[in-house]
């Protein structure tokens, strides 16, 4: 299974944009990028994904870049409510479920 | 609300006893999911099971038995835990064979004494 590396801790001033970095050197080419944050003690919560190209929806942007050995998750205004711990993490399928293999991420602080 | 139910969302159990969690999702997913959160630790993946089927189990210790009767219903049997298995225990649950999100439940969490 690839393996993702993303840096133990960030800060972000309030209505700045939060971009969060994401290494996954070793994902093959049809393994898709699955971004996920999970707010304290509560399930983790889907944000964004995608395999080649760049996404958008309503929460966040993600930017693949064209060997896909890495990737960046941006919050482009950044809320208090951001503020949690964000999951970089590279899907695998087992028989059609996914297979979601969380590490340490990173822990976001939103300052006022 | 995720559509992914949790009970109980609280439970205490001494080491000999046994109970059972349960996860019910309303989404008319076909895959679903155990996971453990320990305290400071990441999730940890435990159970998957694509239609019905167990399709993985990540070298869980046999005190927690899963069992799927249907796609809409996940239960985690639990029986002479040790106190290291307090946790916070995490259903989810998704489309087979879809490149859509996982929806989890808010958790059970677990205090075994």
């Amino acid at each position: 299974d690839a393996k993702t590396t993303q840096p133990p801790s960030m800060d972000c001033a309030e209505g700045r944009a939060a971009n969060l970095p994401c290494n996954h050197s070793t994902i093959s080419g049809n393994e898709y990028v699955y971004w996920y944050r999970q707010i304290h003690s509560q399930g983790p919560q889907y944000i964004i994904h995608g395999l080649k190209n760049n996404e958008t929806n309503e929460m966040a942007s993600l930017i693949i870049t064209e060997d896909r050995k890495s990737s960046t998750l941006i919050l482009p205004h950044a809320t208090l409510r951001d503020t949690a711990v964000y999951y970089c993490i590279v899907r695998v399928l087992i028989q059609g479920a996914q297979k979601l293999v969380f590490g340490q991420g990173t822990r976001l602080t939103i300052n006022p | 609300e995720t559509g992914v139910t949790q009970t109980p969302r609280h439970l205490v159990m001494g080491m000999t006893n046994k109970k059972s969690l349960k996860c019910e999702q309303h989404l008319g997913h076909n895959a679903m999911y155990w996971y453990k959160q320990s305290a400071k630790k990441p999730l940890e993946l435990m159970f998957v099971y694509s239609l019905e089927e167990r399709v993985e189990n990540n070298s869980v210790p046999s005190r927690f038995s899963p069992e799927c009767p249907n796609s809409s219903h996940l239960f985690l049997h639990l029986h002479t835990l040790q106190p290291e298995d307090s946790a916070l225990y995490l259903c989810a649950s998704s489309f087979h064979r879809g490149a859509g999100e996982l929806f989890f439940g808010e958790g059970s969490r677990l205090t075994v004494l």
